[in-house]
Order: structure tokens, then sequence, then C-alpha cells
């Protein structure tokens, strides 16, 4: 039982570049969550999605999309990378009611 | 709107001292409310929620928290803080009649213990 987990753990982009964020959970959670932490500010939710092809806007959506085509996998995407984006990205699941379980996280930098 | 309050960027405290992290916060409606704590680069932990009944909730590690509705509160304790313990902590919360479940997190409180 894995639970949660993130590919890449690290990545670099430059300014324009795009790139997919992968998120997979192995509990059978409905719920999933993608998240960025910046200094000072706590957690921010970008994008969520509570079943296999439903996704919904969080706090920040900007500058992302997201996709779910299998329950257990949430990918995030950035079409064009900004400075503005750089950031450690968590995914999360859950049950409706239960605490979230989070994955260990993406460092991302962009140039 | 949801927020979440933590008033402290950090607390320090001795080992074996009691640890008290605090955290106010406003949601229409009863709150389900929750604590993670955070090690360095690591992903978020769970250490308890209170979604009703009683106030005092008992979690991981020796941790619990007191729910009170007066004051919109839900500090986070423990008795006798071990070196260990320092770490990055976060107070959620979400509006009970939320069916999406989204949490609104607190800016962090970090926590030093020392020797």
């Amino acid at each position: 039982n894995a639970g949660v987990t993130q590919t890449p753990k690290f990545r670099v982009l430059k300014t324009g570049q795009s790139m997919t964020l992968l998120c997979a959970q192995d509990m059978n959670h409905e719920y999933m969550y993608w998240y960025r932490q910046d200094p000072g500010m706590g957690l921010r939710l970008i994008h969520y999605s509570v079943g296999e092809g439903t996704t919904a806007k969080g706090e920040v959506p900007d500058g992302y999309n997201v996709s779910r085509l299998k329950k257990q996998n949430f990918l995030l995407g950035l079409e064009s990378a900004a400075p503005s984006q750089t950031s450690v990205y968590f995914c999360a699941s859950s049950r409706v009611s239960d605490e979230q379980f989070f994955g260990p996280g993406t460092r991302l930098t962009v140039l | 709107a949801q927020s979440v309050a933590q008033p402290e960027d950090q607390v320090n405290v001795a080992e074996g001292n009691p640890l008290t992290v605090k955290c106010t916060y406003s949601v229409s409606g009863n709150p389900y409310l929750f604590w993670y704590v955070q090690y360095p680069n690591r992903g978020l932990q769970f250490l308890l929620k209170y979604i009703t009944g009683d106030n005092l909730v008992k979690g991981s590690y020796g941790f619990e928290a007191e729910f009170n509705k007066s004051q919109t509160s839900f500090h986070l304790k423990k008795p006798s803080a071990l070196v260990s313990d320092s770490a990055l902590y976060f107070c959620a919360v979400r509006a009970a009649t939320d069916s999406w479940g989204k949490l609104q997190f607190g800016a962090g409180t970090q926590v030093v213990v020392t020797p």
C-alpha cells in the first residue's frame, strides 16, 4: 500500500515550457486535490476532483489544468510555465468527510 | 468564505515543557477541523481531527486539541514536548456542509523544541 505518490520529485523548467505532474493513489479514494505550498502562505488549493472525469477549480487555478481519466490518477498540467509557478506542489486524496492523505511533493523551479 | 489564523509564525519550547500551537477559524455553519504536521522535505501528515462529539480530541504522537465553539478555536497541545516534535504545523478547516471536502489551511506555525 503505497498511499499517495507523486512524480517527478524535482523539476526545473524554463519560462514557457510545459509539463505534467502525476499523482497516483491506491486507497480507492473518490476525492483528489492539488495544492501549492509557498513560504508563509500555507497550502492553497489549485484544482480538485470529486470522481473520475470530474474536476473543479480551487483558490488559485490560473495557469494550470487538470485531468482525472482514471480514479486512481490525477494529473496537473502547466501549459506555459512562469516564474510565479515556482513552488512545491502537493497532491492529496480522501474519502468525503475524512482527513486528506498527502503525497511527498514535487519541487518545481521555473527559470 | 472560510479562513484559518495561526497567529504565531514560530513557537519555541524546551524539551519536556508543554507545547501549544494556536489556531482560530471562521466558517459558515459547523466546522470540521484538522491538524497536520510537516517535517522538512516531506508531505503533510495527519495528526487529528474534530468532526463532532467530545471537544477534546486525541491524536497521534501524544498530541491533543480542544475545540472551543464560542472562541472559534482549535488549539493543538502536547503535555511534554520532544526534540523530534520540531516541525511545521498546519491547522485546516472545512465547512461540514461542503460536500467537496475542500480544506482551508492556515499559514503554518514552525515549532522548535530545544534540548
